[in-house]
């Protein structure tokens, strides 16, 4: 069965740093591309950030872009979020979210639970 | 960047009904739209990809249409475990966007 499942979330200091953790389990992490998505407090779903498979293509959104690092560790069957310069808009749900590897770029297919992360002083 | 607009952002419906859900895209996707579904405090499901495969395990009263950039997502006959938030999503390239999302429930 697959199963992502996040963790790191929590309550951060604007300016502050976090790093979010997405562990996968039940097929080979190295065969799929990962994103994360984050959802704010009762708004839409936000596509956040891409990474392909060996880790060697990365996209991000402009709204995180230059602060936010997206990168994976095979071998740990883990991939990562690192947020820095954290501001009061980046508080939402995140969520990673497998590729669905068909070849190419393509829809996501499994989910996390989701870890909540809180921007506020 | 391509935008993804949907309409319309919320609906209520009968049971039974037929519901219709459209998005568009600013610029052609081909087929790289996939659609999700996410019910009330739920995490979102992948229901439709290459804007007409229907996901494994999605009810076949879920289909989807289109190309280039209008696409829709149709629920033959609307059920009570249909109330959710529906989005499309492009993937043709990055970024990956999502629309604003259409809210549906019972009448």
């Amino acid at each position: 069965e697959v199963q992502l499942v996040e963790s790191g979330g929590g309550l951060v200091q604007p300016g502050g740093s976090l790093r979010l953790s997405c562990a996968a389990s039940g097929f080979t992490l190295s065969s799929y591309e990962m994103n994360w998505v984050r959802q704010a407090p009762g708004k839409g779903l936000e596509w956040v950030s891409y990474i392909s498979r060996s880790g060697g293509t990365k996209y991000y959104a402009d709204s995180v872009k230059g602060r936010f690092t997206i990168s994976r560790d095979n071998a740990k069957n883990s991939l990562y979020l690192q947020m820095n310069s954290l501001r009061a808009e980046d508080t939402a749900v995140y969520y990673c979210a497998r590729d669905g590897g068909r070849g190419g770029y393509d829809s996501l297919d499994y989910w996390g639970q989701g870890t909540l992360v809180t921007v506020s002083s | 960047d391509i935008q993804m607009t949907q309409s319309p952002s919320s609906l209520s419906a009968s049971v039974g009904d037929r519901v219709t859900i459209t998005c568009r895209a600013s610029q052609g996707i081909n087929n790289f739209l996939a659609w999700y579904q996410q019910k009330p405090g739920k995490v979102p499901k992948l229901l439709i990809y290459t804007a007409s495969t229907l996901h494994s395990g999605v009810p076949s009263r879920f289909s989807g249409s289109g190309s280039g950039t209008d696409f829709t997502l149709t629920i033959s006959s609307l059920q009570p475990e249909d109330v959710a938030t529906y989005y499309c999503q492009k993937y043709n390239s990055a970024p990956f966007t999502f629309g604003p999302g259409t809210k549906v429930d019972i009448k």
